[in-house]
């Protein structure tokens, strides 16, 4: 079985500053993939980040970056200079094989 | 950009009748599944399809069923629908669940279900 863990329900950010948002996972697959996802409040879930399991280096996609710590089954979500327009829903989520879990999600909002 | 689209937005149903929530994408994935999305659960997999025709139980598929019987569309059947099912479904999509960055999921905009 595989899990994920986001111990954050919401969270507050200043506008311009950077945030980190936890993941934690567990799993027996040798081979998975982890991946970060936004939801604002229209719905929609959007894709934001892709690491795998044997990546060496950690995932960067513009202002997000992640922070693969796989010693410590963490895959935490790092958002430089926050924007208005990144209050919405994150959710981390791992693939294994044939399977997908997602964590409960973390409300962030940014503050002007 | 890989489109994914669900039949309704909003849907109101009483109690015991048959649902049916259509999902469609245009990019010739491999896979589909669909999802429920209540606050404080996030997301739960109820069923998904890998191949035309073939299904797998999520991890909540009990009260639901689904059909897959072209490649491009996904249908999730609430044969009796119940108060407790009243929640967003999410159907989406991915290229391949045979790992690495193809099984990024693409998502439509869900469909907000309540059962009276």
């Amino acid at each position: 079985a595989q899990k994920i863990t986001q111990t954050q329900p919401g969270m507050f950010v200043q506008e311009k500053e950077a945030v980190t948002l936890d993941c934690t996972y567990d799993t027996s697959d040798p081979s998975y993939g982890l991946f970060w996802y936004k939801q604002p409040s229209s719905g929609e879930m959007i894709f934001l980040i892709y690491q795998g399991s044997y990546d060496q280096q950690n995932a960067t996609e513009g202002r997000y970056s992640l922070n693969f710590q796989k010693a410590r089954k963490s895959a935490n979500l790092v958002i430089s200079a926050s924007q208005l327009g990144d209050s919405a829903m994150y959710f981390c989520a791992m693939t294994g094989y044939q399977k997908v879990t997602f964590g409960t999600g973390t409300k962030l909002q940014v503050i002007p | 950009d890989v489109k994914v689209t669900q039949s309704s937005r909003y849907l109101v149903k009483r109690t015991g009748e048959k649902v049916f929530l259509e999902c469609v994408q245009d990019m010739d994935h491999e896979n589909m599944f669909w999802y429920r999305q209540d606050p404080g659960l996030g997301l739960r997999l109820i069923y998904f399809s890998y191949d035309v025709k073939m299904k797998e139980k999520g991890d909540i598929p009990e009260g639901y069923s689904v059909s897959r019987e072209k490649k491009e569309r996904f249908s999730l059947i609430l044969e009796s629908a119940s108060t407790n099912q009243t929640s967003m479904y999410l159907c989406a999509s991915s290229p391949t669940i045979a790992g690495g960055r193809e099984e990024t999921q693409y998502f439509g905009p869900g469909t907000r279900l309540l059962v009276l």
